[in-house]
């Protein structure tokens, strides 16, 4: 099993729709969180970190359960701009530290 | 303020060969971190410095290796360069653990 799991999809939306990706993680000790976003053959860029209360940033919400292990990032109102690869990121900064990515799930916004 | 710079953008090497790649780290940050991420796969972490010193490695054999300098730049060393070798090597820097910032990354093609 994956350490960090994400669908790798195409997810493909109308202009409009509301979107949500989760991501599972089967390290119990990770506890740093982030989402990035990756365009095609460009640099990961840091999308927003995820914390367990909730964060909001504009259209984009993330949510982090520990009980079961998964973080979520929801994207309201979705954009052709927001046709992206996502990836969800985990941080174990105990001891040896080490950061796993997940394989990305790609969006792609249809006109 | 400085972002993350990688050289080179891109590099073809052949089999057996060795490789040398650079990073620096954006301007107040003192932690570089580095990733092999092939097509179609999220970044897998190689390994992580803090303070000149190795503290956190992902999967990958004794042949990868690195440095880190007091001005908290960094390089990538391949040994005995394989075909599977070929993919898009992402530096990453970050203050302590917070979130990483990326550099452009580096597109290694091994002959």
């Amino acid at each position: 099993r994956k350490e960090v799991e994400q669908d790798p999809g195409p997810f493909n939306v109308p202009e409009g729709a509301t979107v949500a990706f989760n991501c599972t993680y089967s390290n119990s000790a990770s506890q740093s969180f982030f989402w990035y976003r990756q365009d095609c053959r460009k640099e990961p860029k840091l999308l927003m970190s995820v914390y367990s209360s909730g964060n909001e940033d504009g259209r984009f919400t993330a949510q982090l359960n520990r009980a079961s292990q998964y973080i979520s990032l929801l994207i309201r109102d979705s954009k052709l701009s927001d046709s992206a690869t996502y990836l969800c990121a985990a941080w174990n900064s105990g001891g040896y530290q080490k950061v796993t990515f997940g394989t990305g799930t790609k969006l792609q916004v249809i006109p | 303020e400085t972002g993350v710079t990688q050289s080179p953008t891109h590099l073809i090497k052949t089999r057996g060969q060795q490789v040398t790649l650079r990073c620096s780290s954006q301007s107040g940050h003192n932690t570089v971190s580095w990733y092999q991420q092939a097509l179609g796969q999220g970044p897998q972490f190689i390994f992580q410095y803090y303070r000149e010193e190795e503290n956190g490695r992902g999967n990958f054999p004794p042949r990868f290796s690195g440095l880190q300098f007091p001005n908290y730049s960094s390089e990538l060393n391949v040994n005995a360069l394989e075909l599977d070798d070929s993919a898009l090597y992402l530096c990453a820097s970050s203050l302590g653990n917070q979130p990483q910032h990326f550099g452009d990354g580096t597109r290694l093609s091994i002959l």
